[in-house]
């Protein structure tokens, strides 16, 4: 069965640094999305992502944000400058014709 | 405001019993809603999804609606050990954006 990837399963990096966590959605699906979960919080909509651009992102996702389909087959969240605070799950999913939005089992951050 | 609403629990049910878990909703113009199961550390797989007012069933799942009341429940009947996770409401506003509950943690006695 078709399933969405991410790498990496864990990263660790130092206050200040760029992050970029990729993501691989279900081959024939058109619509993405980026969400994170602090520990012990609740899953936060960060962004989503149709025809190349992003069509929807919340006020979590400010400037330090971006988001890129680099090629037919990736889809990448770059943290500019990560912040302690920007420790976190953070989950891809993706959606194809049905309603069903397709997590991927997601990146660990931690931000030192 | 986009708010969805569930009680954290933790709810504890005995194996075999019926538990049900509640969701309300803020924004009356929602489209879809969705009930997502979450084992410790896991991603977030989802069980149902409902669109129309009154209930729909699953096996052993059935999630009802209530638009005027905004209102989403989720009934487990037989509920086992494995039921065991967070239940997560979700509900779509647009095409593209998805707003989460903070779950309720179940857990089922054996």
């Amino acid at each position: 069965e078709p399933e969405v990837t991410q790498t990496p399963s864990h990263q660790v990096t130092q206050m200040g640094q760029e992050v970029i966590l990729r993501c691989v959605p279900i081959s024939n699906h058109l619509y993405f999305y980026w969400y994170r979960q602090i520990l012990g919080q609740k899953v936060e909509f960060l962004v989503s992502f149709y025809n190349n651009e992003i069509s929807e992102k919340s006020e979590i996702f400010d400037d330090q944000f971006s988001v890129e389909r680099p090629d037919g087959s990736n889809f990448t969240l770059k943290i500019r400058s990560t912040k302690l605070e920007d420790s976190a799950m953070y989950f891809c999913a993706s959606k194809g014709p049905t309603d069903t939005q397709y997590f991927g089992p997601g990146t660990r951050l931690t931000v030192l | 405001q986009k708010e969805v609403e569930q009680n954290s629990g933790p709810l504890s049910v005995p194996e075999g019993a019926i538990a049900s878990l509640n969701c309300t909703y803020s924004d009356r113009g929602s489209q879809s809603f969705f009930w997502y199961r979450q084992y410790s550390g896991k991603s977030p797989e989802l069980i149902m999804s409902i669109y129309s007012n009154g209930d729909k069933e699953d096996g052993r799942f059935t999630a009802q609606l209530n638009k005027a009341s905004q209102y989403v429940s989720l009934l487990i009947r037989d509920s086992q050990p494995s039921d065991s996770a967070t239940y997560l409401c979700a509900v779509r506003y647009n095409n593209n954006d998805m707003r989460f509950g903070a779950g309720t943690r179940l857990t089922v006695k054996p």
